[in-house]
């Protein structure tokens, strides 16, 4: 069965800099995809990167950069040059793609509080 | 501007009452999907909707039930059967395989 597992419930930062979420999945498909969600305490999930399992390259955008290391089943979220408006709870998913529901599974979530 | 409304934001149920979460999309996408949030939890699916007039049981679907007559909407009841109905629930869609999700600003139920 697929499974995201999210080490961390929480995790402090000082202000600019950088920190990592740990993700690690289990799954046996060849193909599935990674995503990372910010969920401020307003409530709603908020799409940070993406990584699918045959992209050679880690995924970026912006302040966030993917630590994708397939062997490893690992998909760790590096923020960098943390800022206040970063504290929130993040979540690790995967998308079902075989059993072809689309649907996304969760990790517990880290909550992450930036300090100033 | 194209995305999900759910309403109402907040919800209170007495016990033994059904009660329906809505669900609507302008994005015209094709998949709909209700997720389970508790507190300090990850998500967890409830029921999904890849095409009008289809839907399908997600890992927790006891005590709920969906419709998806329109394309646009995929309203969520919660009913008397579901026995710990307190939750946060988030709506999401999404328009194709190769595509991403979108969700919606989610309903906090409170039974009283």
């Amino acid at each position: 069965a697929q499974k995201i597992t999210q080490t961390q419930p929480g995790m402090f930062v000082q202000e600019k800099e950088a920190v990592t979420l740990d993700c690690t999945y289990d799954t046996s498909d060849q193909s599935y995809g990674l995503f990372w969600y910010k969920q401020p305490s307003s409530g709603e999930m908020i799409f940070l990167i993406y990584q699918g399992s045959y992209d050679e390259q880690n995924a970026t955008e912006g302040r966030y950069s993917l630590n994708f290391q397939k062997a490893r089943k690992s998909a760790n979220l590096v923020i960098s040059a943390s800022q206040l408006g970063d504290s929130a709870m993040y979540f690790c998913a995967m998308r079902d793609i075989a059993g072809n529901t689309g649907k996304l599974i969760f990790g517990q979530g880290t909550t992450l509080q930036v300090k100033p | 501007d194209g995305g999900i409304t759910q309403s109402p934001k907040y919800l209170f149920r007495k016990e033994g009452q059904n009660v329906t979460l809505s669900c609507e999309q302008n994005l015209n996408h094709d998949a709909m999907y209700w997720y389970r949030q508790d507190p300090g939890q990850g998500l967890r699916l409830i029921y999904y909707s890849q095409i009008v007039n289809d839907f399908q049981k997600g890992d927790i679907a006891e005590g709920y039930s969906v419709s998806r007559e329109k394309k646009e909407s995929f309203p969520l009841t919660v009913t008397s059967a579901q026995k710990n109905p307190t939750a946060f629930y988030l709506c999401a869609s999404r328009k194709g395989s190769n595509y991403g999700y979108t969700f919606g600003s989610g309903t906090r139920l409170t039974v009283v």
